[in-house]
């Protein structure tokens, strides 16, 4: 079974500066997708930034970017230039395969960023 | 997502009821999960659909949970004799495989008394 593990419950970042969120994970499977996913207040689940296993190349979306470590079974998000909106509960996941069998998505237990102003 | 709607956004219910919680998702999707989200937690796994394959049930908690799943639409998740730590945040999420994009629902609260 796939297990996410994110070890830090919080974090906190001043306004402008840069966080890095962790997460690690166990899988015996070569190829999968890892998401990091934004929780709001609002509740509702927003994709901030997917990773293919297959792709050497870290992920980025503007001031979000990745860092994969495939062998070590690491990725960890940094969000440059932290907003006020940035604000929010962080999800790590990992699925198995895309839209094939068995691919359920399997959730860290978030982390709680604030940003100060 | 405007992928998918739930109803109610919002359930109150006494210990012992009986709750049926409601997916609508966008037509053509490939799969179909619910999960729970209980108050500052993570996402636990609760049930998964996929075509015209036995649906993926491990996650479901006990036997007063159950799901089903009307042709490739609409789902519904039953919890019978409701109980106090069945309060949460039930969430559905559906897979669209052409464009490879995930589409989260709103939720459902559930309080139970």
């Amino acid at each position: 079974a796939q297990t996410v593990t994110q070890s830090q419950p919080e974090m906190s970042v001043q306004e402008a500066e840069t966080v890095t969120l962790s997460c690690t994970y166990d899988t015996s499977e070569n190829n999968y997708y890892l998401f990091w996913y934004k929780q709001p207040p609002s509740r509702q689940m927003i994709l901030v930034i997917r990773q293919e296993a297959y792709k050497q190349q870290n992920a980025t979306e503007n001031r979000f970017s990745v860092n994969f470590q495939k062998a070590a079974k690491s990725f960890s998000l940094k969000i440059s230039d932290s907003q006020l909106g940035d604000t929010a509960m962080y999800f790590c996941a990992f699925m198995k395969h895309v839209g094939g069998a068995n691919s359920k998505l399997t959730f860290g237990k978030g982390i709680t960023l604030s940003v100060r102003p | 997502g405007a992928g998918v709607s739930q109803s109610p956004s919002n359930k109150v219910t006494e210990k012992g009821k009986d709750v049926e919680l409601r997916c609508d998702p966008i037509s053509g999707h490939t799969a179909l999960y619910w999960y729970r989200q209980r108050l500052g937690q993570g996402l636990e796994f609760l049930i998964y659909f996929q075509g015209n394959s036995a649906p993926d049930k491990s996650g479901l908690p006990s036997d007063r949970f159950s799901a089903e799943r009307t042709g490739e639409s609409v789902s519904t998740l039953t919890i019978q004799r409701t109980q106090q730590e069945d309060s949460a945040v039930y969430l559905c999420v559906i897979w669209m495989a052409p464009t490879d994009t995930q589409y989260f629902g709103p939720g459902t609260r559930l309080t139970v008394l």
